[in-house]
């Protein structure tokens, strides 16, 4: 079975500090992505990539970015937390070449920041 | 832009009954699929089942069905014989044929299976 883990199930932060999320799949995937997840809101598209070092903005990439330097691992950065980015954020991965192969998730980083 | 709407927040059902999740959405592509995911509390999201639109039979997997009405643009989820493990969050989404393969999300339904 394909594994997405995302290196912390919970995390505390500072506002202002820089935070790094880390997401690594095992199947060979193509694509990547990270969503944020709010009560209310659903998920939401932050940003996503196809390929090792090619990044392309999801619907609310503001105060974010992001890094793909391995085919396996996709980091989302938030370069001074803020508290409006407290949140849930859930990292997914897919194969490529095939359209709307669905998609795996990993358990999700729960992000306070104070 | 694709918008996907669930009008349901949240849902309760008793064990072995039938229950039906609602979604609607909004596109001008003819070609897409449509997916629901569950989010158990566990937090792990896995798919429930999925919909190509130029299929015109719905599609089933075990006791979870889907009413696709693409001209009404809507597509239900369908639980039969509710279980204990279904309670979770679903999601409804939307992904269009041939475009970048991210998916559009609802809101959620939170759907509670009482014994």
């Amino acid at each position: 079975d394909v594994k997405v883990t995302q290196s912390s199930r919970y995390l505390v932060k500072r506002t202002g500090e820089k935070v790094f999320l880390e997401c690594v799949q095992d199947m060979d995937h193509e694509n990547m992505f990270w969503y944020r997840q709010d009560p209310g809101l659903g998920l939401r598209l932050i940003y996503f990539s196809y390929d090792v070092k090619m990044k392309e903005k999801g619907d609310i990439p503001e105060g974010y970015s992001v890094s793909r330097e391995k085919k396996e691992r996709f980091s989302l950065i938030l370069e001074s937390a803020s508290t409006n980015q407290t949140s849930m954020y859930l990292c997914a991965s897919s194969p490529g070449g095939v359209t709307n192969e669905k998609l795996f998730f990993g358990s999700g980083t729960q992000l306070s920041v104070l | 832009a694709q918008t996907v709407t669930q009008s349901q927040p949240e849902m309760s059902v008793q064990e072995a009954e039938t229950v039906t999740l609602s979604c609607t959405y909004d596109t001008s592509e003819n070609n897409y699929y449509l997916f629901w995911y569950k989010q158990p509390p566990s937090r792990q999201m896995i798919l429930v089942i999925r919909q190509e639109a130029y299929k015109q039979q719905n599609a089933t997997e075990n006791r979870f069905s889907v009413n696709f009405q693409k001209a009404a643009k809507s597509f239900s989820l369908k639980i039969s014989d509710s279980q204990l493990g279904d309670t979770a969050m679903y999601f409804c989404a939307f992904g269009a044929q041939g475009g970048s393969e991210k998916l559009v999300f609802g809101k959620g339904t939170k759907l509670t299976v009482n014994p």
